[in-house]
């Protein structure tokens, strides 16, 4: 069975400084990894995704992750934090493939920006 | 670009009533998914549908039911609600065979049970 880490459920960091979000999945296969922003009531916004290429992908507002099959991890980096960055964040896995496939989600890391 | 549409956007219900969630998907999406946040919880999958036939089951309560139409739109049944059921419930889509499955999410309905 797949299962996502999110080993921070909230972190707290000053505008104008750097993140990491820390991800650790658990699938059997390559799995399909992504990255979702939340902001409270509000829906859920894709920020990256990775499935094969370049282990090092760009995603919108700044964003970028670091897939290291190694250490079945999927961290999460902006090296300059907007206090708009304030938000839930959601790493998820993903079978991918030809057929549909339910993500499935850790539990969150709640970032919280001092101006 | 068309998003995934899902109505109602708020609905408030009474114990031991019904309700019903829609969610239309973006045109040519032949897949529908249905998650449900609670408070400060992570999206859990509840069940999806792939060209109207149910494709994945998750946990979802046997109070719960799901359809798709041939239009593609999907509708989530609950019976019999709970104040446990209050919760965010997202209605996703995607089209089978693209990258990555991507998963489109709509903004989600909101559902109060008193």
């Amino acid at each position: 069975a797949q299962s996502v880490t999110q080993p921070d459920i909230h972190i707290t960091v000053s505008e104008g400084a750097s993140l990491e979000l820390r991800c650790n999945y658990s699938y059997g296969a390559t799995p399909y990894l992504f990255w979702y922003v939340q902001s409270p009531g509000q829906g859920l916004q894709l920020l990256l995704k990775y499935f094969s290429g370049d282990t090092l992908v760009q995603g919108i507002k700044g964003f970028e992750a670091e897939f290291k099959r190694s250490q079945s991890s999927f961290n999460l980096r902006k090296p300059s934090v907007h206090w708009s960055d304030a938000a839930e964040y959601f790493c998820a896995v993903g079978a991918g493939g030809g057929t549909a496939s339910k993500l499935t989600f850790g539990t969150g890391t709640r970032l919280q920006v001092t101006l | 670009a068309a998003g995934v549409i899902q109505s109602p956007r708020h609905l408030i219900k009474e114990k031991r009533e019904t309700a019903t969630l829609k969610c239309y998907p973006i045109p040519r999406h032949d897949t529908v998914y249905w998650y449900q946040q609670g408070p400060g919880q992570d999206p859990q999958f509840l069940i999806s549908f792939y060209e109207k036939m149910q494709s994945d089951k998750g946990s979802i309560p046997d109070r719960f039911s799901a359809q798709q139409f041939s239009d593609y739109h999907s509708e989530l049944n609950m019976s019999s609600l709970e104040l446990g059921d209050s919760a965010l419930y997202f209605c996703a889509s995607s089209l089978t065979g693209t990258p990555y499955n991507e998963q489109f999410f709509g903004p989600g309905t909101r559902l109060t049970v008193l």
